[in-house]
């Protein structure tokens, strides 16, 4: 069946540190691959977006990879602050006309 | 900029009623899809729209209904509510010809009571 995971379990990391979010996902051949970022209690915010013959994509302090081989994509935030804690969900797009979201991590960045 | 609209933000409805959601996507924009998120979950896909057209459904029960009108808005129909109905329900609209990214709503939180 196809899946996307996240990991399940929060992220606690120090400010200042680069916190790194991972997307697995099976049985998609994804068209492209977005992440975003939802607060409580309100809607997801779109961050970026990696198509499927891109390695890498950047916007400022934010960095996406996407390994279609291994069927992963990396979610990177350097020099990250408190007012990064949030939950960031990576979402796949089929190709239809739908979009797939994965359950997300939650991030704590410690001040 | 104008964002997607979604009204009403609260709605507390009885068991066994009805609910109509509204959905407003942002002008230009072709695509409408619906999410479902409940309590610490991530969003569902319930169903999209491009064009005025159904185009795909997700996991949308046969009791819910949803239609796109001449205008572009959307409004999803729920019926016969049911206890674990109670969500956040977005929705997004997305310029398909761009398919870069899908704005989301602020949401309806649907309380079931």
């Amino acid at each position: 069946s196809q899946k996307i995971e996240q990991n399940s379990e929060a992220l606690n990391i120090q400010e200042g540190k680069t916190a790194t979010l991972t997307c697995n996902y099976t049985n998609y051949s994804p068209a492209y691959l977005q992440w975003y970022r939802q607060d409580p209690g309100r809607g997801p915010v779109f961050l970026l977006l990696i198509r499927e013959n891109e390695k890498e994509k950047r916007k400022e302090r934010l960095k996406v990879t996407f390994d279609t081989t291994l069927k992963q994509s990396l979610f990177h935030i350097t020099a990250s602050q408190p007012a990064d804690s949030a939950t960031y969900l990576c979402a796949l797009h089929t190709g239809g006309f739908k979009t797939i979201f994965g359950a997300g991590t939650r991030l704590f960045v410690k001040a | 900029a104008a964002g997607v609209i979604q009204s009403p933000r609260h709605l507390i409805k009885e068991k066994r009623e009805t609910a109509t959601l509204k959905c407003y996507p942002i002008p230009r924009h072709d695509t409408v899809y619906w999410y479902q998120q409940g309590p610490g979950q991530d969003p569902q896909f319930l169903i999209s729209f491009y064009e005025k057209m159904q185009s795909d459904k997700g996991s949308i029960p046969d009791r819910f209904s949803a239609q796109q009108f001449s205008d572009y808005h959307s409004e999803l129909n729920m019926s016969s509510l049911e206890l674990g109905d109670s969500a956040l329900y977005f929705c997004a609209s997305e310029q398909r010809e761009k398919n870069t990214e899908a704005f989301f709503g602020q949401g309806t939180r649907l309380t079931v009571v």
